[in-house]
């Protein structure tokens, strides 16, 4: 089955610099992979998703990167806010259907 | 659009009791409904994929008796933790696609169901 694996679990910026979240992948079929944002008690939100036709996807502060050659993805996040201050999941999945998600990073962003 | 609630968002049971789970999508159809399990400060963990009108699909390493799903109409799905046991504590989350092959991609995700075995 699908094995993602997600970098680093914690990280702490100073507010307004940039993150970033790295995550990999081991299944070549995969071809949707998602990133959601999760706060503390609540229901993960996706905040930005890429399919494996485009290298590339951005969404105002929020990026992600695909190679699908070296099978991994990472998420972008600039002039961080304290309110972006979550756990952030990547996934993999194939045609959207199951999602097999990383191990999650924490991220803290210091005001 | 595309909400997804989840009942109830606590439960506490005794060890041996069953506990159901309720899970619906409350302005679309999903044909397709997924269950996750989440640990404390860790990821969600994919348990199965329930489908509208046919048996559920369970991970590997997932008890299909321990773990019943139904999935008897497009919007509902139950998840029944069958003779419970403390290590079945956990957050148990839903998840639903908005439509079949070709569709979306996206799952939305109901809020969680905090499930304590005393």
């Amino acid at each position: 089955g699908e094995n993602v694996e997600q970098h680093p679990s914690t990280l702490s910026v100073q507010e307004g610099d940039s993150a970033v979240i790295k995550c990999t992948y081991s299944d070549s079929a995969s071809n949707y992979f998602p990133w959601y944002k999760q706060e503390l008690g609540k229901r993960p939100q996706l905040i930005i998703d890429i399919r494996s036709n485009v290298g590339e996807k951005k969404d105002q502060r929020i990026a992600v990167t695909l190679n699908k050659t070296a099978k991994h993805f990472s998420l972008h996040i600039t002039e961080t806010q304290p309110e972006d201050s979550a756990v952030y999941f990547c996934a993999a999945s194939k045609l959207g259907n199951q999602f097999y998600f990383g191990t999650g990073t924490s991220l803290t962003v210091i005001p | 659009g595309a909400v997804v609630s989840q009942h109830p968002s606590r439960v506490i049971c005794k060890s041996g009791t069953s506990v159901k789970i309720e899970c619906r999508s409350l302005d679309f159809q999903a044909t397709t409904m997924f269950w996750y399990r989440q640990f404390p400060k860790q990821s969600l963990m994919l348990m199965a994929t329930s489908n509208e009108g046919s048996k559920a699909t369970y991970e590997q390493g997932v008890e299909k008796d321990k773990f019943l799903i139904n999935h008897a109409s497009l919007t509902l799905s139950t998840l029944t933790v069958t003779s419970a046991h403390p290590e079945d504590s956990s957050f148990y989350i839903c998840s639903a696609r908005l439509a079949g092959e070709g569709g979306p991609y996206e799952q939305y995700f109901g809020p969680g169901t905090r499930l304590t075995v005393t």
